[in-house]
């Protein structure tokens, strides 16, 4: 499978943890994505990277969100002391960003559960 | 007030009917229009992109930009129960934009 791949899928935990998601984009991407998809709503912007340089980060992510992008290869998106309003699908995407459409390619997401 | 307005739903259609999906926006500087289509436990895809006014066809798919009403449309004919999915509508104001704003998503099931 060469599309966005992120891990895990479903991670579940207690209030005040830390927890950890990873994305592996499309190999040939320079630009890396991520959004938060509550539900019942549309994916929100995040944070983007081109290569590993992040140029570009939300007011929704907070001093305890912190996002890498070593080596321009896979990123990982790390949220500290968790709060239950965190709960939410993290979603990755990658593109060329060239073309005519500008395609985002999602990966099928990370869902957060804080208890 | 939200960026992008959409109606959550949700539709339920019989097998073969046109499913009408539309949403607003309040940024007049919005250039591309896109329409994502979201599987349940999946990520979004791209299902249609359009920029400035008018009509876009592709298969069964029609998407509308009216710019000077700020609205668009997508317009599904012959629908399908595999057509069941959520559709967001997207916007951004340059190509390759890295942020695109979503409207919430409308749910749709097609019913055999």
């Amino acid at each position: 499978d060469t599309g966005v791949s992120q891990d895990p899928r479903h991670k579940i935990t207690k209030r005040g943890q830390n927890v950890t998601f990873r994305c592996d984009p499309i190999s040939e991407h320079n630009r890396l994505y991520w959004y938060r998809q509550t539900l019942g709503q549309g994916p929100e912007f995040l944070t983007y990277f081109q290569n590993e340089a992040q140029l570009e980060k939300s007011r929704l992510l907070s001093d305890r969100f912190s996002a890498e992008r070593p080596k321009g290869s896979f990123s990982t998106l790390e949220i500290q002391r968790t709060e239950q309003g965190d709960s939410a699908m993290y979603l990755c995407a990658s593109s060329t960003g060239q073309g005519h459409t500008g395609e985002l390619f999602f990966g099928e997401g990370s869902r957060l559960t804080v208890l | 007030q939200k960026e992008v307005e959409q109606d959550p739903g949700p539709l339920s259609v019989p097998e073969g009917a046109i499913v009408s999906l539309n949403c607003t926006y309040s940024n007049s500087a919005f250039q591309y229009f896109m329409w994502y289509r979201q599987y349940s436990r999946k990520g979004p895809e791209l299902l249609m992109y359009t920029y400035s006014s008018g009509n876009k066809e592709d298969g069964r798919f029609t998407a509308q930009v009216d710019k000077s009403s700020k609205y668009i449309s997508l317009f599904i004919r012959d629908s399908q129960p595999s057509d069941s999915a959520t559709y967001l509508c997207a916007m951004s104001l340059r190509l390759n934009d890295y942020k695109l704003s979503f409207g919430a998503g409308t749910t749709v099931t097609v019913r055999a």
